[in-house]
């Protein structure tokens, strides 16, 4: 059973700090990895993906991923009250055959 | 540039009935998939389609169907409905399937009574 794990949260983070959301996965040979959020009521939208091991940035985020320890995370730094929402991590296994969705982190970012 | 698109965006069904819900890629997107989404379950994976042919599935019993027509667009069908199917149902489209991740239509809230 190829899994795909995240901490439930809700993981609070202060205005301005940055929040830094883990994801593992079981299957050593998936080949590519995505965050989606998540806002309450609304469908996951894709905010970064990254293939090769070391970090991928983009605007606040930072995507890391550490193939040999298998786990994928993302920072989001100068954190605002508008990222809070549930992140989600999703693999692409081995084959590039099914793509498996971790149950989502939901962040908070106090004011 | 339109994005995926659902529709109806609501429906009730009784227990036993059937149900149909469609979905309109983003034009050029050749894969279609579909997710259940629940509470207690999360994003679960019932089937992808590719130029018309399903080429992945999900771990969903057979009342759960779908297809792809010619111009990509895709249907799901929901035969027999339990209680358990109330759900979102999620569309999402791709380039080629997986390497570019999927983007996501608004979903269908599916309520079985």
């Amino acid at each position: 059973q190829k899994e795909v794990e995240q901490n439930s949260g809700p993981l609070s983070v202060p205005e301005g700090a940055i929040a830094s959301l883990n994801c593992t996965y079981s299957d050593r040979g998936s080949q590519s990895f995505f965050w989606y959020r998540q806002y309450s009521g609304k469908s996951p939208e894709l905010i970064m993906f990254i293939y090769s091991n070391g970090d991928k940035e983009d605007g606040r985020f930072t995507a890391q991923l550490n193939k040999a320890s298998q786990y994928v995370s993302l920072l989001i730094r100068d954190s605002q009250p508008s990222d809070s929402a549930t992140y989600l991590c999703a693999v692409i296994d081995n084959y590039g055959q099914n793509f498996v969705f971790g149950p989502g982190t939901r962040l908070s970012v106090l004011p | 540039k339109a994005g995926v698109t659902q529709t109806p965006r609501y429906l009730i069904k009784t227990r036993g009935q059937q149900v149909t819900l469609s979905c309109s890629p983003i034009s050029g997107h050749r894969s279609v998939s579909w997710y259940q989404q629940t509470p207690g379950q999360g994003l679960q994976f019932l089937f992808e389609y590719f130029s018309e042919t399903q080429r992945n599935k999900g771990n969903f019993p057979g009342r759960f169907s779908g297809r792809q027509f010619s111009n990509s667009r895709s249907e799901m069908n929901v035969s027999t409905l339990e209680l358990g199917d109330s759900a979102l149902y999620l569309c999402a489209s791709s380039l080629d399937g997986l390497n570019y991740g999927y983007t996501f239509g608004s979903g269908t809230r599916l309520t079985v009574v």
